[in-house]
């Protein structure tokens, strides 16, 4: 089982839009529409962003967005603010009742 | 409001077996559709799915760490545990327990982690 490829690091200025993309293989990413994201900071239980894809949990603002294309998802953040500053993993169900999580990706907003 | 909160040993030496509980609050462990389970982060290092269990019994497992990883509950006391052998220091981690919603496959409940060293 090897990691989602997420790029280590993304970087925006304030208001900015940033993606953050997430790629898998055709047995996870790409065989089901299960990709979530998550928000950790430093210290805090990671948090749910969107699930499903492109669904965003209640609370969670519409600034946040998901896409997949094939292989790959991407998480979207527009109108980049100073508490987006984070570290973000993707996640795919991979079959078997099984996840399997990115990488990661620290985002710095400038 | 839902709560997880994981306990146990901090420090563990090589070879020997990493045990922690999760202890649910304010929700029941046989809730339907809900299946808990494990996440590990080592330092500066990215999330590691571990495994889930169904208040049933049923699990399922990361397949690179299967062959040393158990995973049971007790719905009596509303907790689940961990169980992983002959650690070494690869496994140093912040270890997380979570509720898994199987009716979306996420994970939306997480408790606040707790850091276990290998080290003799």
């Amino acid at each position: 089982q090897s990691a989602l490829t997420q790029p280590a690091s993304v970087s925006g200025s304030p208001g900015q839009s940033i993606t953050i993309s997430c790629t898998g293989t055709s047995s996870d990413v790409g065989n089901y529409n299960l990709v979530s994201w998550y928000q950790h900071l430093p210290g805090k239980a990671p948090k749910l962003m969107i699930y499903e894809v492109t669904k965003r949990p209640s609370g969670v603002s519409n600034r946040f967005s998901g896409s997949k294309s094939g292989n790959t998802a991407s998480l979207t953040i527009s109108g980049l603010q100073a508490e987006d500053e984070a570290d973000y993993y993707c996640c795919s169900y991979e079959g078997r009742s099984t996840l399997i999580f990115g990488g990661g990706t620290k985002v710095t907003v400038l | 409001q839902l709560q997880l909160q994981e306990s146990g040993p901090g420090l563990v030496k090589p070879s020997e077996t990493l045990s922690l509980t999760c202890t649910v609050s304010g929700g029941s462990i046989t809730s339907s559709s809900f299946y808990w389970g494990w996440i590990r982060q080592p330092p500066g290092k990215g999330l590691e799915w571990i495994g889930t269990i169904y208040y049933t019994g049923t699990t399922s497992y990361n397949p690179s760490l299967k062959s040393r990883v158990s995973i049971s509950v007790d719905t009596s006391q509303n907790q689940f545990s961990l169980r992983q052998r002959s650690v070494t220091a690869a496994d140093t981690a912040v270890y997380y327990c979570a509720r898994h919603n199987w009716n979306h496959f996420t994970i939306d409940y997480w408790g606040q982690g707790t850091l276990v060293t290998v080290s003799s």
